[in-house]
């Protein structure tokens, strides 16, 4: 099956600075690679998403990168500010996978800090 | 708010009990998801239901069980309860499988004591 991992475990940035989080994917037929993030007391949710025909996607200050060669996709925050701090996780899917949830396997998440 | 109602939101039980995890889904999405969050564990997947029916398994124990409900509701029932069973559990619901996103409930977290 999918093995999603995900890094950092912790990121601290200074406010107005740019955050990445990077993730790595085992399994090639991986298409759709989302990103939540949760804040404290809430549950995850999506901030944007990726399939595998696309190398890039932006929306305002978030952009995805996706690697299909390398297996790796990564979050890019930049001109971060307090209410960025939360959890992100990074996931992939693949219909094919068999491992169930449409193949969703979740990153163990990051933690991100926004230090004021 | 996603739209998808989860109770209890806090649960303290015992060793050895058994409990149960309601989830309301979005209106209208047939799929419904449920996720453990353990401490540095991240989203473990635990089981997929859509439309009344069993869809996928995942790291779901034997002691676990759940089911969908004609009016698309679901239960997690978690029986003869361990220390290690206390996390964070998370119901999450969509239109379809195969597509798109994912609408997380707030969570019921389990303390067992």
């Amino acid at each position: 099956g999918e093995n999603v991992e995900q890094h950092p475990s912790t990121l601290s940035v200074q406010e107005g600075d740019s955050a990445v989080i990077k993730c790595t994917y085992s399994d090639s037929a991986s298409n759709y690679f989302p990103w939540y993030k949760q804040e404290l007391g809430k549950g995850p949710q999506l901030i944007i998403d990726i399939r595998s025909n696309v190398g890039e996607k932006k929306d305002q200050r978030i952009a995805v990168t996706l690697n299909k060669t390398a297996k790796h996709f990564s979050l890019h925050i930049t001109e971060t500010q307090p209410e960025d701090s939360a959890v992100y996780f990074c996931a992939a899917s693949s219909r094919y996978s068999g491992g169930g949830a449409d193949g969703l396997t979740f990153g163990k998440g990051t933690h991100l800090i926004i230090q004021p | 708010d996603s739209g998808v109602t989860q109770t209890p939101k806090h649960l303290i039980t015992a060793t050895g009990q058994r409990v149960t995890l309601r989830c309301s889904p979005r209106s209208g999405d047939l799929s419904v998801y449920w996720y453990q969050q353990s401490l540095d564990q991240g989203l473990q997947f635990l089981i997929q239901y859509y439309n009344g029916e069993e869809r996928a398994k995942g790291n779901i124990l034997e002691r676990f069980s759940a089911q969908q409900f004609p009016d698309l509701h679901s239960e997690l029932n978690l029986s003869s309860l361990e220390l290690g069973d206390s996390a964070l559990y998370f119901c999450a619901s969509k239109y379809r499988s195969n597509t798109g996103e994912l609408f997380f409930g707030e969570g019921s977290r389990l303390t067992v004591l």
